[in-house]
């Protein structure tokens, strides 16, 4: 088990609804990535966020967003929900240059938590 | 964008044998690809990963082999446990691969 932890487990939201979720890292990881994961599907990178700003960004609206706070920890918001956006969102955390040996700009290593299940009616 | 390619959907093989499971991708300049082993209920646990750097890494029961040129790099479990049973996905730099079921029967 990482030391990743995310709340709330499950939740169930109707369309057009606002959701917050939220994702405490692992000790001493001051980075964290969320990410969407369908069913029966990989998971599909959301964004990234270093020291308090986001740090990449994959292909979603702008209704997704996000913050990190001081002690790293951070949450993902998603207004004006839709059906599709039922997923498991994973949140995982690492360590800027724990990658370095691979080269500049290398990724990190990345521990995930256990996800929060969304199911919007 | 990264494009990740993952073979095969899914793979049942019986204890003991090995399993090998194939990834490729689009982006030259991807330099980083782990393996992820997720069980049902639960978030993505690294099992490896390799960097563009090295060609092949082992740990144990488990390997991967990286080839740059080919741009496809690919996951071996030796004297496979019933245990080993989840869905496996690759991933380059952070683009992940549909993921292989992994069925290991007794």
């Amino acid at each position: 088990e990482t030391g990743v932890t995310q709340s709330p487990t499950h939740l169930i939201k109707t369309r057009g609804q606002q959701v917050t979720l939220r994702c405490s890292s692992q000790s001493g990881h001051n980075t964290v990535s969320w990410y969407q994961q369908a069913l029966g599907q990989g998971p599909q990178f959301i964004f990234q966020y270093y020291r308090e700003e986001e740090n990449g960004r994959g292909n979603f609206p702008p209704r997704f967003s996000g913050l990190q706070f001081p002690n790293y920890s951070s949450e993902l918001n998603v207004n004006a929900l839709e059906l599709d956006d039922s997923a498991l969102y994973l949140c995982a955390s690492s360590i800027p240059g724990a990658g370095a040996s691979g080269g500049a700009g290398s990724p990190d290593t990345q521990y995930f938590g256990p996800g929060t299940r969304l199911t919007v009616l | 964008g990264e494009n990740v390619e993952q073979h095969p959907s899914t793979l049942s093989v019986q204890e003991g044998d090995s399993a090998v499971i194939k990834c490729t991708y689009s982006d030259s300049a991807s330099n980083y690809f782990p393996w992820y082993k997720q069980e049902l209920g639960k978030g993505p646990q690294l099992i490896i990963d390799i960097r563009s750097n090295v060609g092949e890494k082992k740990d144990q029961r488990i390997a991967v082999t990286l080839n740059k040129t080919a741009k496809h790099f690919s996951l071996h479990i030796t004297e496979t446990q019933p245990e080993d049973s989840a869905v496996y996905f690759c991933a380059a730099n952070r683009r992940f691969g549909a993921g292989t079921r992994l069925t290991v029967k007794p």
